[in-house]
C-alpha cells in the first residue's frame, strides 16, 4: 500500500521556536507539496518541489522554508513559529506525469503554536 | 488565474437519498478537475478526476461527478447516500497551462448523512 507519512500527528510548540515538519513517501514520486488547511479557507499551497534540491514557492510561503535533500523526503521548516501558523499541515506527493495525476496525501500534522 | 468555488459550507441529506455537492471553477486553459474526501483527523483521499472525454466520471465508493463545460461546473453526486459518507469534500482544479504543479482547492463542503 503506497504511503505518504508525516512524522507527527500533533505538535505543540512555543512562539519563536524553529519547527520541522517531516514528510516521507515510498512511491518514488517526483513531486511533493506542503499545504496548510484552515476552516473556511480550504487548502493553501505553501511550497512544492518537483525534483531533489528543487523548490518553488506556493501561494503563502512567508514564514516557511523547505528542504528536499532526498527524493523521498520533503521537510517544511517554520523559521520562527508564530501563533498565526497554528494550523493543520498536509503533505502530498504525485508522480511526474503531468497535470492529470491526482495527489496522495499524508494524514496531516496538527500544529499548535502557543 | 484559476479558482474553484464550493458554494455550500454544509450539505445535509437523509440516508438512502441522492446527494449532490456543488463545485464551479475558473481556468484559462483546459481544466483538470478532482474530488477528494477527508474523514476526521485524516488526510485527503482521492475520489475521482476529470481529464477529458466522457462528461460523467465514476470514482470510488459509488461516487460520480458530472463535468459541464458551459456552466463551468463539476458537481459530485451519489444516487444513494450512506451514513459513512459523512465527511469533508474538496473540489480541486488544475489548469493545463500551469505546468501541472499548482492545484487549487475549494474551501470544502461538509456532508452530513442522517440515518
Amino acid at each position: 500500500d503506497v504511503k505518504v507519512t508525516q512524522s507527527s500527528r500533533y505538535l505543540v510548540k512555543r512562539t519563536g521556536e524553529k519547527v520541522f515538519l517531516e514528510c516521507v513517501q515510498d512511491m518514488d514520486h517526483e513531486n511533493m507539496f506542503w499545504y496548510r488547511q484552515d476552516p473556511g479557507l480550504g487548502l493553501r499551497l505553501i511550497y512544492f518541489s518537483y525534483d531533489v534540491k528543487m523548490k518553488e514557492k506556493g501561494d503563502i510561503p512567508e514564514g516557511y522554508s523547505v528542504s528536499r535533500e532526498k527524493k523521498e523526503r520533503f521537510s517544511l521548516i517554520l523559521e520562527s513559529a508564530s501563533t498565526n501558523q497554528t494550523s493543520m499541515y498536509l503533505c502530498a506527493s504525485s508522480s511526474g506525469q503531468g497535470a492529470s495525476v491526482g495527489y496522495t496525501f499524508g494524514s496531516g500534522t496538527r500544529l499548535t503554536v502557543v | 488565474a484559476q479558482s474553484v468555488a464550493q458554494p455550500e459550507d454544509q450539505v445535509n441529506v437523509a440516508e438512502g437519498n441522492p446527494l449532490t455537492v456543488k463545485c464551479t471553477y475558473s481556468v484559462s486553459g483546459n481544466p483538470y478537475l478532482f474530488w477528494y474526501v477527508q474523514y476526521p483527523n485524516r488526510g485527503l483521499q482521492f475520489l475521482l478526476k476529470y481529464i477529458t472525454g466522457d462528461n460523467l466520471v465514476k470514482g470510488s465508493y459509488g461516487f460520480e461527478a458530472e463535468f459541464n463545460k458551459s456552466q463551468t461546473s463539476f458537481h459530485l453526486k451519489k444516487p444513494s447516500a450512506l451514513v459513512s459518507d459523512s465527511a469533508l469534500y474538496f473540489c480541486a482544479v488544475r489548469d493545463d497551462n500551469t505546468g501541472g504543479f499548482k492545484t487549487i482547492f475549494g474551501a470544502g463542503t461538509r456532508l452530513f448523512v442522517k440515518a
